[in-house]
């Protein structure tokens, strides 16, 4: 079952953009992680944020987590054209063990 | 390090046929979950073994069966194919204590 639910399902953005993206789950968690996949290949890490921690940057990521409305987003600032691809959030749920549980996932298309 | 390796990279079967993937974690990585990805129902998690061991399972038919063996290499067997089985078939592994999956390029099975 999906836990993690993004929005908006699409987002289309001019390259220099920022693009921001919201998930939202259901059950106590672990940490909260984010993937990028390209073209239906493997999927990429970007960025994990503990249940204990409420915002984190890497690079022009930057994630946020409120454990309280159970919702995240990540905001990927000054967006370029190889940025386009699905962006995943991902939960990992208290004593599921190494089980992440996905959202169905955001395009992001970032125009030239 | 070298990343996670699956084979094959394609695979086309036909109903009521079984396959076997394969997949090779990052070197040191104890961990490795598998993962199915469809159009209609997005990621969701198959099993997951640690050290030869199954420690956590999805909702999936007995048809779907995995092993890890002492070199932390994994395979996943589908039994009698059916055409839903049709996806992509993703692996990760993760070290020891880490929160983080690293995902391979997954394997596509076509099931005609």
């Amino acid at each position: 079952s999906q836990q993690g639910e993004e929005d908006p399902q699409a987002l289309s953005i001019q390259e220099g953009e920022n693009a921001t993206m919201n998930c939202s789950y259901k059950t106590s968690i672990n940490n909260l992680q984010w993937y990028r996949q390209n073209s239906g290949r493997g999927l990429v890490h970007l960025i994990l944020i503990r249940s204990n921690e409420r915002e984190k940057h890497s690079g022009r990521l930057r994630v946020t987590l409120d454990t309280s409305k159970k919702s995240s987003s990540l905001l990927i600032t000054a967006s370029r054209a190889a940025d386009t691809a699905s962006y995943f959030c991902a939960t990992d749920e208290t004593g599921a063990n190494s089980k992440l549980t996905f959202g169905k996932g955001i395009t992001l298309s970032v125009r030239p | 390090k070298a990343g996670v390796t699956q084979t094959p990279r394609y695979l086309i079967k036909t109903r009521g046929q079984q396959v076997t993937l394969s997949c090779s974690p990052i070197s040191g990585h104890r961990s490795v979950s598998w993962y199915q990805q469809t159009p209609g129902q997005g990621l969701q998690f198959l099993f997951e073994y640690f050290s030869e061991t199954q420690r956590n399972k999805g909702n999936f038919p007995g048809r779907f069966s995995g092993r890890q063996f002492s070199n932390s290499r994994s395979e996943m067997n589908v039994s009698t194919l059916e055409l839903g089985d049709s996806a992509l078939y993703l692996c990760a592994s993760s070290p020891i204590g880490g929160d983080t999956q690293y995902f391979g390029p997954g394997t596509r099975l076509t099931v005609l």
